[in-house]
């Protein structure tokens, strides 16, 4: 079965603390991974398209990487603002249309 | 920017009613889909859409229907709604990829 997995479930970090955020899936090939922020009573806002291994992506304090089985989110100096739950989701090569399979989430808080 | 509205922000209805979740995306695209998300089972892909009057079942469409008579838009139907049903749902847009979402519609089975 595909699945995507999410680590830690939630995270608690320093304003300024640097810390990564995992994304592990289970098949080679993929069609895309996909990283979104969601905030609460919110839908998830997309951030990142990642495509094949070594590719990176940078937006603000975030960045985020791809290799052949995992992805992290890496926040840089870390602003309050920047608590979230991130969403990874990846578009397996056998998906139908353009399914997603989403992973768990990870809750962030940074706190001042 | 894309713009994906859902009808309601929140809705409270009552065992065994129809229940109607409207969608509407202002950019032309082909795909839509319904997810629902609740706690410690992420989204969930109910139905998607990659046409006008086509439907695809997600991975847990029990339960539920959807209706595209129109590109825009795309409607979820609860057919008789049960409580375990209570959750946040979402819908989304693409013309390939990424999907973009709506602000959900969290909707209460009392």
């Amino acid at each position: 079965e595909d699945q995507v997995t999410q680590s830690p479930e939630a995270l608690r970090l320093q304003e300024g603390e640097s810390s990564s955020l995992n994304c592990s899936y289970t098949v080679s090939g993929l069609r895309g991974l996909f990283w979104y922020r969601q905030d609460p009573g919110k839908g998830p806002e997309f951030l990142f398209t990642l495509y094949s291994a070594g590719e990176e992506k940078e937006k603000e304090r975030l960045k985020a990487t791809l290799t052949k089985k995992e992805s992290f989110l890496h926040i840089t100096a870390p602003k309050p603002e920047d608590s979230a739950t991130y969403l990874c989701a990846v578009q397996y090569p056998k998906a139908a249309g353009n399914k997603l399979t989403f992973g768990g989430g990870t809750r962030v808080l940074v706190k001042p | 920017d894309v713009k994906v509205t859902q009808s309601s922000r929140y809705l409270v209805k009552r065992t065994g009613e129809k229940v109607f979740l409207e969608c509407v995306q202002d950019m032309d695209h082909e795909n839509m889909f319904w997810y629902r998300q609740d706690p410690g089972l992420g989204l969930r892909l109910i139905y998607f859409s990659y046409d006008v009057k086509m439907k695809e079942k997600g991975d847990i469409p029990e339960g539920y229907s959807v209706s595209r008579e129109k590109k825009e838009r795309f409607s979820l139907i609860l057919e008789s709604a049960s409580t375990n049903q209570t959750s946040m749902y979402l819908c989304a847009s693409s013309f390939y990829q990424p999907q973009h979402f709506g602000d959900g519609t969290r909707l209460s089975i009392l």
